[in-house]
């Protein structure tokens, strides 16, 4: 069965520093997603892509963060200047047409900033 | 603004003991009511859509249902590997986010 794969499972930056966390939605999925979540906290929408731009972002996702699609397979998320509460899992999610809603999860990167 | 309240937080049961869990939302316009399950450290199971009141939908031991108000997840004779924590979600008309509820933490004790 077709997942959604992230790399890193785990990825420790310092204060300051670019981070870049990578997926790899399933294959033919159209819309791609970017979530967040703060150890014990809901799960918390940041952006979503589609037809190579952003087509809804959420207040959290400031200037400070940026998504790309760099190749047919690829979708990735940047964070320019890591802050301490930037800590959280990422997931990435993928759906497959406009007329089916429901989306698919990957596994998620552990994003610790020191 | 899209809300979504899960109740109870947390919940025990003995395996094969059968209940429920809720799930309250307010949003404008409801595109679909979504229920997925997370285990510790992974990501979200998508499990079930919910697109219209007096709808419902069946998986093995769960079953999910959907008010103008409100949607219940019901086990039936639930097993330990039932354990998890239980997610909902919904989607307005027009939006492409997921909007969560906190969730609920099933344990199925043997």
């Amino acid at each position: 069965e077709p997942e959604v794969t992230q790399t890193p499972s785990h990825q420790v930056t310092q204060m300051g520093q670019e981070v870049i966390l990578r997926c790899v939605p399933i294959s033919n999925h159209l819309y791609f997603y970017w979530y967040r979540q703060i150890l014990g906290q809901k799960v918390e929408f940041l952006v979503s892509f589609y037809n190579n731009e952003i087509s809804e972002k959420s207040e959290i996702f400031d200037d400070q963060f940026s998504v790309e699609r760099p190749d047919g397979s690829n979708f990735t998320l940047k964070i320019r200047s890591t802050k301490l509460e930037d800590s959280a899992m990422y997931f990435c999610a993928s759906r497959p047409t406009s007329v089916l809603d429901e989306q698919y999860f990957g596994p998620g990167t552990r994003l610790t900033v020191t | 603004e899209d809300q979504v309240t899960q109740s109870p937080e947390a919940l025990r049961l003995q395996e094969g003991e059968s209940s429920s869990l809720n799930c309250s939302y307010t949003v404008s316009g409801l595109r679909g009511l979504f229920w997925y399950r997370q285990d510790p450290g992974k990501g979200p199971e998508f499990l079930f859509t919910l697109y219209s009141a007096g709808e419902e939908k069946e998986k093995e031991r769960l079953k999910a249902t959907l008010t103008k108000k409100e949607s219940f997840l019901h086990i039936t004779a639930p097993k330990p590997e039932d354990s998890a924590t239980y997610l909902c979600a919904v989607k307005g008309f027009g939006n492409e986010k997921l909007t969560f509820g906190t969730g609920t933490r099933l344990t199925i004790i043997p």
